[in-house]
């Protein structure tokens, strides 16, 4: 099957700092993909959709100047968590669909862990 | 107003059994579905799908069964083997008005016992 590459696959830093998410789509062109969050024992919540050369469509709740998400080119999303806060912490998982079985494909996630 | 939901958090299932795991949405407009398997800090890996014209798909040990007009599905394992344990998810879209956009259910643990 596709292959979606997330990295880092975790990250701990200051509260205060921005923290960058890379999600690759490494066998396939992906013009959509998505971010995703995930609290502990909670649903894997919709944050936005990353389409490849426009502006990201956020979810109700999600802040656009928090999560600034980049979709540049068919392979590559990133999800930058701006001035990080300890309630940022959480699970994030990038998916992408893959050519015509319109499966999504996740990414290994990222463990944020905010000081 | 969550549109994707599992009911059951937790479900334990002796190995060899069948286990069924449940999923109800509330949007009509919803015309593609799909279970996800996901392990501790890791990705959901997909497991099998199940599009509106159908109402039953079946893939090896996986079978998922479509109800539409009670807008509910099950994914049934059997037999379940220990490997099984997980959290499963359930997904879904409604392709016509927002192409690949999933939303998911709250996930259900499954545990299958030796």
């Amino acid at each position: 099957g596709a292959v979606v590459s997330q990295h880092p696959s975790w990250v701990i830093c200051k509260s205060g700092t921005s923290v960058k998410i890379e999600c690759r789509s490494l066998d396939f062109q992906a013009t959509t993909m998505f971010w995703y969050r995930q609290f502990p024992k909670q649903s894997l919540m919709l944050m936005a959709t990353s389409n490849e050369g426009s502006k990201a469509t956020y979810e109700q709740g999600v802040e656009k100047d928090k999560f600034l998400i980049n979709h540049a080119s068919l392979t590559l999303s990133t999800l930058t968590v701006t001035s990080a806060h300890p309630e940022d912490s959480s699970f994030y998982i990038c998916s992408a669909s893959g050519g015509h079985n319109e499966k999504l494909f996740f990414g290994s996630g990222t463990q944020l862990s905010v000081l | 107003d969550q549109q994707v939901k599992q009911n059951s958090p937790s479900l334990s299932v002796q190995e060899g059994r069948i286990s069924i795991l449940n999923c109800d949405y509330t949007n009509s407009m919803f015309d593609y579905f799909l279970w996800y398997k996901k392990y501790p800090a890791e990705g959901p890996t997909f497991l099998i799908s199940i599009s509106s014209i159908k109402d039953k798909n079946e893939d090896g040990r996986f079978t998922v069964f479509l109800n539409k007009s009670a807008k509910h599905l099950s994914l049934h394992i059997v037999p379940s083997q220990p490997g099984d344990s997980a959290v499963y998810f359930c997904a879904a879209s409604g392709r016509l008005y927002n192409f690949n956009k999933f939303y998911f259910g709250s996930g259900t643990k499954l545990n299958v016992k030796p």
